[in-house]
């Protein structure tokens, strides 16, 4: 299977504890994104990454989320000291970027982190 | 924040009719791109469309674009019961991609 890999697929954790979920894009893409889905809202945009560099951060990301994408492969995503309204569906989706125009090409997404925060 | 609201929020129509749902944005954009979110699953991607063009078509689907208005249609025609999920509109500009609510599309047997 050459499509993006997420895991876990679930995750239900205490208030308080930290998770770490892991995206594992489209090997041929540069750019990989992090997005946070609610119920009923299309997804918001947490961060993205071209190669290894994170170029851009959500103001929703606040000091408890990091991402990292070390070799410009796999990305983590980690929220510590959780909280209730962390909540959500974490997706990811890798792309490639067009060259000729700079514009993110279509997007590739896995099928997400469901978490659940006691 | 989410700049694409699509409208309506939620459509319900018989197999076999034809399903339009509209996406509208506030600022210029590079290109906008519809995905399909079958229920608690991962977004699919359906189609692109940029800035300087009006209309595309793939398969079923058909995308126009109109940057004097701002606003998107996504048609489906002859609807099957698999179309049943949620379409989003994403808008790309400056490299930030940016989804709207989505529309909640319903196929009645």
């Amino acid at each position: 299977d050459t499509g993006v890999s997420q895991d876990p697929r679930h995750k239900i954790t205490k208030r308080g504890q930290n998770v770490t979920f892991r995206c594992d894009p489209i090997s041929e893409h540069n750019r990989l994104y992090w997005y946070r889905q609610t119920l009923g809202q299309g997804p918001e945009f947490l961060t993205y990454f071209q190669n290894e560099a994170q170029l851009e951060k959500s103001r929703l990301l606040s000091d408890r989320f990091s991402a990292e994408r070390p070799k410009g492969s796999f990305s983590t995503l980690e929220i510590q000291r959780t909280e209730q309204g962390d909540s959500a569906m974490y997706l990811c989706a890798s792309s490639s970027r067009d060259w000729t125009s700079g514009d993110p090409e279509t997007q590739y997404f896995g099928p997400g982190t469901r978490l659940l925060v006691l | 924040s989410q700049q694409g609201e699509e409208d309506p929020q939620a459509l319900s129509i018989q197999e076999g009719e034809n399903a339009t749902m509209n996406c509208s944005y506030k600022t210029s954009i590079n290109n906008l791109q519809w995905y399909r979110q079958n229920s608690g699953r991962g977004l699919v991607h359906l189609i692109l469309i940029r800035s300087n063009e009006r209309e595309k078509h793939s398969g079923r689907l058909r995308v126009t674009l109109d940057t004097s208005k701002k606003s998107s249609s996504l048609l489906i025609t002859a609807s099957r019961a698999a179309d049943t999920a949620s379409y989003f509109c994403a808008t790309v500009r400056d490299d930030k991609i940016i989804f709207g609510k989505g529309t909640r599309l319903h196929i009645l047997p």
